[in-house]
């Protein structure tokens, strides 16, 4: 079974709509990464959330951490066609604390929007 | 800024064949990780080095070896390729000081 779990596991909006996808871990979340990846290409950073509470924005795009609940969320305001793409969740879920060690990324949200 | 680079970018190789990965971090970043994505699925890690000592070891075929030399770049080997090692590998640095791993473009490698 998935150790982080994405939903959905594919997104459809219209240009201009809020969206949120989410990011579940069944251990205890040291550390949190959002990526986008284009198909085929390579994995862009976004952002890194490391302590319960805490959320970033970056542009039109918001990630938040809930430890207790061992869980993340990215939240995208008014979206763009150029948000289009795959949206991954990756998090030490082994070493602890540290991301030294090996990243375990969610399957995935296929997000799609359309003009 | 400098981005991790890889190469080849695409790769097409016979089964049973060898093929040889490349990874260049990026400038003054100490950590390779090397991740291989199937097609549809997400990235699996695979192996990692920290200052030219492996760090720690994921789900890499005895098949497959790695190693990060003194300038820090990283080669993944791969020998007597199977059709299922065709995947998206993906090469990733980081250092002491940002935890984050910032990912390359990836080789496409295709064995026929």
């Amino acid at each position: 079974s998935q150790e982080l779990e994405q939903s959905p596991q594919s997104l459809i909006v219209q240009e201009g709509k809020n969206l949120t996808i989410n990011c579940t871990s069944s251990k205890t979340l040291y550390g949190l990464y959002w990526y986008k990846q284009k198909y085929g290409e390579g994995l862009i950073f976004l952002m890194m959330l490391q302590k319960g509470g805490e959320e970033k924005s970056h542009e039109k795009i918001t990630a938040k951490l809930d430890e207790k609940k061992q869980q993340s969320s990215l939240h995208i305001t008014a979206s763009q066609p150029s948000h289009a793409g795959i949206y991954l969740c990756g998090a030490d879920i082994h070493a602890g604390g540290t991301s030294y060690g090996k990243l375990t990324f969610g399957q995935g949200t296929i997000l799609t929007v359309h003009p | 800024a400098a981005g991790v680079i890889q190469s080849p970018r695409h790769l097409i190789k016979e089964k049973r064949e060898t093929a040889t990965l490349k990874c260049y971090p990026i400038p003054r970043h100490d950590t390779v990780y090397w991740y291989q994505q199937g097609p549809g699925q997400d990235p699996q890690f695979l192996i990692s080095f920290y200052e030219k000592m492996q760090s720690d070891k994921g789900s890499i075929p005895d098949r497959f070896s790695a190693q990060q030399f003194s300038d820090y770049h990283s080669e993944l080997n791969m020998s007597s390729l199977e059709l299922g090692d065709s995947a998206l590998y993906f090469c990733a640095s980081s250092n002491q000081y940002s935890d984050t791993q910032y990912f390359g473009p990836g080789t496409r490698l295709t064995v026929l």
